[in-house]
């Protein structure tokens, strides 16, 4: 079982250069979602998605945008690298919008580095 | 807004040792209350939940109980082992998405 499967797992950036992070589920998962991880901060939602042609934002959405063209993919997409964007970021999905109740499954991360 | 407060770590600990972690949320709505554990080089993974006032979630021996009078979801497991080693996030839900508290490094000593 995939899961949910996160490319790719190291990345450098220099400030400006633009990247996609990608998501792929292969659970027929309707609600997807990014976050990301920094230290002594948990987890911060970036962006969200509750079906296939649908996304909203998160807490911290400003730099990325998402898309969601089918119901697998999730695609992250940084426009303008900046050295705050320095961070692991987590693709994670469920069943039910939200996650609220029903478990979020989580990829095995990006670890995203901006110089 | 709606947070999770949960203890600092690092937490160190020898092995059959018991753990707490304790974590306390705003009381906003009636939220759903989560343990996800994360191992190294992983994502999280859910390790418990409890979705109403008074419910025990428990999993692998950890326990957790939704105590809406304190608005606390505090962690214990009676006799950790090393594999317990791991970063442990309480969570609540908030509309579309989870709340989740900054992380507690628990690290179990042989």
């Amino acid at each position: 079982n995939a899961g949910v499967t996160q490319t790719p797992k190291f990345q450098v950036l220099k400030t400006g250069q633009s990247m996609t992070l990608q998501c792929a589920q292969d659970m027929n998962h309707e609600y997807m979602s990014w976050y990301r991880q920094d230290p002594g901060m948990g987890l911060r939602l970036i962006h969200y998605s509750v079906g296939a042609g649908i996304t909203d934002q998160g807490e911290v959405p400003n730099g990325y945008n998402v898309s969601r063209s089918t119901t697998e993919d999730f695609p992250l997409r940084l426009l303008s690298a900046a050295p705050s964007q320095t961070s692991v970021y987590f693709c994670a999905s469920s069943t039910s919008t939200g996650g609220t109740n029903s478990p979020l499954h989580f990829g095995n991360g990006t670890r995203l580095t901006v110089t | 807004g709606d947070s999770v407060t949960q203890m600092e770590g690092p937490v160190t600990l020898s092995e059959e040792a018991f753990l707490t972690i304790n974590c306390t949320y705003t009381a906003t709505g009636y939220p759903s209350l989560f343990w996800y554990v994360q191992y190294p080089g992983e994502g999280l993974q859910l390790l418990l939940k409890a979705t109403k006032a008074d419910d025990k979630g428990s999993n692998k021996g950890f326990e957790a109980t939704y105590r809406k009078e304190t608005t606390s979801f505090h962690l214990e497991k009676g006799s950790v082992q090393v594999s317990d080693s791991a970063v442990y996030f309480c969570a609540r839900s908030n509309d579309y998405k989870l709340s989740f508290g900054a992380g507690t490094t628990v690290t179990v000593r042989a």
